[in-house]
């Protein structure tokens, strides 16, 4: 299974970018990284998923460089309410999401 | 559509207890799939479904079991439960192949004293 290693917290303020890099040293070829956020007593909820370059949805941009051995996930202007757990993962395929410890944000005013 | 829905919420069980935790969809997925998670950690996946009549391990299956006669339900069962149990159990779905944004319900924590 691909190991993901990301920072275990970060902080912020609001208005700000926040970049959050992850790396994958032994991604397989196939294999998607895919970013879930989750709050505290809740389930994740996927934010967003690539396989190269970049993929940008309403809420996250998602930049994987050609060697596909990391990624950064970039959240634009960040508000208090961005205060999460954000977990890096390596989708094989295989139907089994393997989570790490993810990356605590704060985000303060 | 409610999404993926868990009952109970909380639960305290004894050493020895057995429980089932129950889990329904009404998105029409077929794979389903079974998480706790530990204080302070990610998420480890116990069991998983393909579809009605289909189940597979994950990481951590001991002292756990599951079963899928319908494409809504998922329950997960916990036998002889043990003090390693206690942790916030999710459920979640998904409608195709990859795992590609996997839907979770709002959890069950279990407390085993």
């Amino acid at each position: 299974l691909a190991k993901t290693t990301q920072p275990i917290s970060m902080d912020s303020y609001e208005g700000q970018e926040v970049n959050i890099t992850c790396s994958h040293n032994n991604i397989a070829t196939n294999d998607y990284i895919t970013w879930y956020q989750q709050f505290p007593s809740q389930g994740p909820r996927f934010i967003i998923q690539g396989y190269k370059t970049k993929v940008t949805n309403e809420v996250a941009s998602l930049f994987i460089p050609a060697d596909r051995k990391s990624s950064t996930l970039s959240l634009p202007r960040v508000s208090l309410s961005d205060t999460a757990v954000y977990y890096c993962l390596v989708d094989t395929g295989r139907r089994a999401l393997t989570f790490g410890s993810g990356t605590r944000l704060q985000v303060q005013p | 559509n409610a999404g993926v829905t868990q009952t109970p919420k909380f639960r305290i069980l004894k050493i020895g207890q057995s429980m089932t935790l129950q889990c329904t969809q009404d998105m029409n997925h077929n794979y389903m799939y079974w998480y706790r998670q530990d204080p302070g950690m990610g998420l480890k996946l116990i069991y998983y479904s393909v579809g009605a009549g289909i189940t597979d391990k994950g990481e951590v299956p001991n002292g756990y079991n599951v079963s899928r006669s319908t494409t809504e339900d998922f329950p997960l069962r916990l036998e002889l439960a043990a003090p390693s149990q206690t942790s916030v159990y999710f459920c979640a779905s998904s409608p195709d192949s990859r795992t590609y944004e996997q839907y979770f319900g709002p959890g069950t924590r279990l407390t085993v004293t």
